[in-house]
């Protein structure tokens, strides 16, 4: 069975510092997904990482993703308060046989505080 | 414009009573899919389409069926809702073929069983 860990869980920063998001996941995978979710609203894609060493970034966020140490990250650069929302790993399992099938970390809800 | 849609976004029950939540897309997608989010736990698939006519379960299927009748359409039903289904549902779709296999989320459907 597949598990996908995140941590922190909850993260609390100020506005200008910089932290890591991990996302640990138990099996073979190389394809991993990090979305972003505001309150009271849908998942919005952030990040498609489809192979190991891949790096991608956006703004203040990069993602990067380990497949031999079944490892994801989200680096947070100089963060603002737009940046608070949870934020959700999710590793896809199926889509050699079955099209897409996630499975999602349990969230890090981001609070940037002036 | 490109999107997915639910029906309802709300919607307060009692236990017992059969109910459905639609979900649409217009972006011609093979596969379609229906995630529960529960605090502390992510989001977890509760059933998987690949095609007209083709669904299967997925994490957690019990007391759900669905239905794919036509490709742009895949309905949740929930034959005797019971409180442990309070929970918010996300309908998901992604395009065929090789790629990113990214999936567009709806804007979730909040239900609560009583």
């Amino acid at each position: 069975e597949l598990k996908v860990e995140q941590n922190p869980l909850f993260l609390s920063m100020q506005e200008g510092k910089n932290y890591t998001i991990y996302c640990n996941y138990s099996t073979t995978s190389d394809r991993l997904y990090w979305y972003r979710q505001d309150p009271g609203k849908s998942l919005e894609s952030l990040f498609v990482l489809l192979s190991n060493g891949a790096v991608k970034q956006e703004g203040r966020l990069m993602a990067s993703l380990d497949t031999k140490a079944r490892l994801s990250t989200l680096h947070i650069t100089a963060a603002v308060h737009d940046l608070s929302a949870t934020y959700f790993c999710a590793v896809d399992r199926g889509w050699e046989t079955s099209g897409s099938r996630l499975t999602f970390g349990e969230g890090t809800q981001l609070t940037v505080n002036p | 414009e490109a999107q997915v849609t639910q029906n309802p976004r709300y919607l307060i029950t009692v236990t017992g009573k059969k109910l459905t939540v639609t979900c649409s897309q217009n972006m011609n997608h093979e596969y379609m899919s229906w995630y529960r989010q529960d605090p502390g736990l992510g989001l977890r698939q509760i059933y998987y389409s690949m095609n007209v006519e083709v669904t299967d379960k997925g994490d957690v299927p019990e007391g759900y069926k669905v239905s794919r009748k036509e490709k742009r359409n895949f309905p949740l039903i929930l034959e005797s809702p019971s409180p442990n289904q309070t929970s918010l549902y996300f309908c998901a779709s992604s395009p065929p073929g090789e790629g990113s296999y990214e999936q567009y989320f709806g804007p979730g459907t909040r239900l609560t069983v009583t």
